[in-house]
């Protein structure tokens, strides 16, 4: 079926390390890869997104990687800091109109 | 530029009522709509979602249904809610497929 999962549920790391989070999706189909942040009691923003016929995308401390081959695509944050601390989701589109999300990873930044 | 408003922000209703939250975008048109569900600490889950005006797809059985009366206007409505209804429902709106959801601001709904 059309699924997204994403690992790790938690991830804690030091102020000015590096995180990474990973997804796989299901179908070979997907085309579009958004990731979005979710601060405390606030909505879901998009951070940044990859196609399918690009492998990496950068923008300042955060880059995505898409690997079609495999169906997995991760996002990585470097030089953390607390104010990247949030839930953070990846989402596949399938069938190209439904967008579906993975289960969330709580990044927490430790100053 | 366009808006996305949700209402209302929170809600506490008893089991077995009705349900009706109201989405609606302002500022483009025919755009795609959808509404999630996030439980508590959970992800977001696809309910429905619509790429035109009376055109729903349904993404989980239950007794949940959505409505889109109107080009902007994305209605998710229950007959009889249940304990489980209980959760974050987020609207979100995007140009066109394959491109960035914009979310609403969130209902918080608690079924006691």
């Amino acid at each position: 079926g059309e699924n997204v999962e994403q690992h790790p549920s938690t991830l804690s790391v030091q102020e000015g390390d590096s995180a990474v989070i990973k997804c796989t999706y299901s179908d070979s189909a997907s085309n579009y890869f958004p990731w979005y942040k979710q601060e405390l009691g606030k909505r879901p923003q998009l951070i940044i997104d990859i196609r399918s016929n690009v492998g990496e995308k950068k923008d300042q401390r955060i880059a995505v990687t898409l690997n079609k081959t495999a169906k997995h695509f991760s996002l990585h944050i470097t030089e953390t800091q607390p104010e990247d601390s949030a839930v953070y989701f990846c989402a596949a589109s399938f069938n190209t109109d439904k967008l579906i999300f993975g289960t969330g990873t709580r990044l927490q930044v430790f100053p | 530029s366009q808006t996305i408003h949700q209402w209302p922000a929170t809600l506490v209703q008893p089991v077995g009522s009705p349900l009706s939250l109201e989405c609606t975008v302002e500022g483009t048109s025919n755009p795609n709509l959808y509404w999630y569900r996030q439980a508590a600490g959970r992800g977001l889950q696809l309910l429905f979602y619509s790429v035109g005006i009376g055109q729903i797809s349904s993404e989980v059985p239950q007794n949940l249904s959505a409505s889109r009366p109107q080009d902007r206007q994305f209605i998710l409505s229950s007959k009889k809610l249940l304990l489980s209804d209980s959760g974050f429902y987020l609207c979100a709106w995007s140009v066109q497929s394959e491109t960035e959801a914009f979310f609403g601001q969130g209902t918080r709904l608690t079924v006691v």
